[in-house]
């Protein structure tokens, strides 16, 4: 299995603007899921969204799923700057065994006050 | 209440040592993983135990060797240590089928 790319590598916004990553993976999926890694931290789940859906919401967080083009974006509205982490999608990838998540390379994003 | 808890946080050792990073998870999860974080932020499984039984085991060198005592714990033992062995390791669990995992803080392992 390859590794997911994501979307910008780095971002960087004000507080308040909104915040959108994207991720592209290259095999049949089970289903792909959003964590975030704050600095010297491990990662924290944020949403799993399956295959047979196309949006999801958690609270500030949209994520679209686009499996014909085997792409996801992560949205998040009206950043603040407690925002500011590392955001990797994973996939669990079908017929790859049991429960492996492939991550992706990951999105650093820096929101200013 | 820490739900996974790794230990040690950090570890300074010289090349050709051996160490060994713990594991506990307080969840009640029945699948635990190691993963390994390069300095790029690249992660990548390196195994997977489900109830003590060794599912997945991505191609590692031999000098790394997980154990599973109970499915609380899942350790990992490296002999040999490589300057290519720095990293930060991740133990993380979950709970049945392809569900959210939940990761421990990390234990940053430098080879020198």
């Amino acid at each position: 299995s390859q590794q997911g790319e994501e979307d910008p590598q780095a971002l960087s916004i004000q507080e308040g603007e909104n915040a959108t990553m994207n991720c592209s993976y290259k095999t049949s999926i089970n289903n792909l899921q959003w964590y975030r890694q704050n600095s010297g931290r491990g990662l924290v789940h944020l949403i799993l969204i399956r295959s047979n859906e196309r949006e999801k919401h958690s609270g500030r967080l949209r994520v679209t799923l686009d499996t014909s083009k085997k792409s996801s974006s992560l949205l998040i509205t009206a950043s603040r700057a407690a925002d500011t982490a590392s955001y990797f999608c994973a996939t669990d990838e079908v017929n790859t065994g049991f429960q492996k998540l492939v991550f992706g390379t990951g999105t650093r994003l820096l929101v200013s006050p | 209440d820490t739900a996974v808890s790794q230990t040690p946080k950090y570890l300074v050792t010289q090349m050709g040592n051996d160490k060994s990073i713990k594991c506990e998870q307080n969840l009640g999860h029945d699948t635990m993983y190691w993963y390994k974080q390069d300095s790029k932020k690249f992660l990548k499984i390196m195994f997977s135990y489900n109830n003590k039984e060794l599912i997945i085991n991505e191609t590692v060198p031999n000098r790394f060797s997980p154990k599973s005592p109970d499915k609380a714990h899942l350790n990992l033992h490296i002999n040999s240590l490589e300057l290519g062995d720095s990293a930060v390791y991740f133990c993380a669990s979950s709970q049945g089928g392809p569900h959210e995992q939940y990761f421990g803080p990390g234990t940053r392992l430098t080879v020198t």
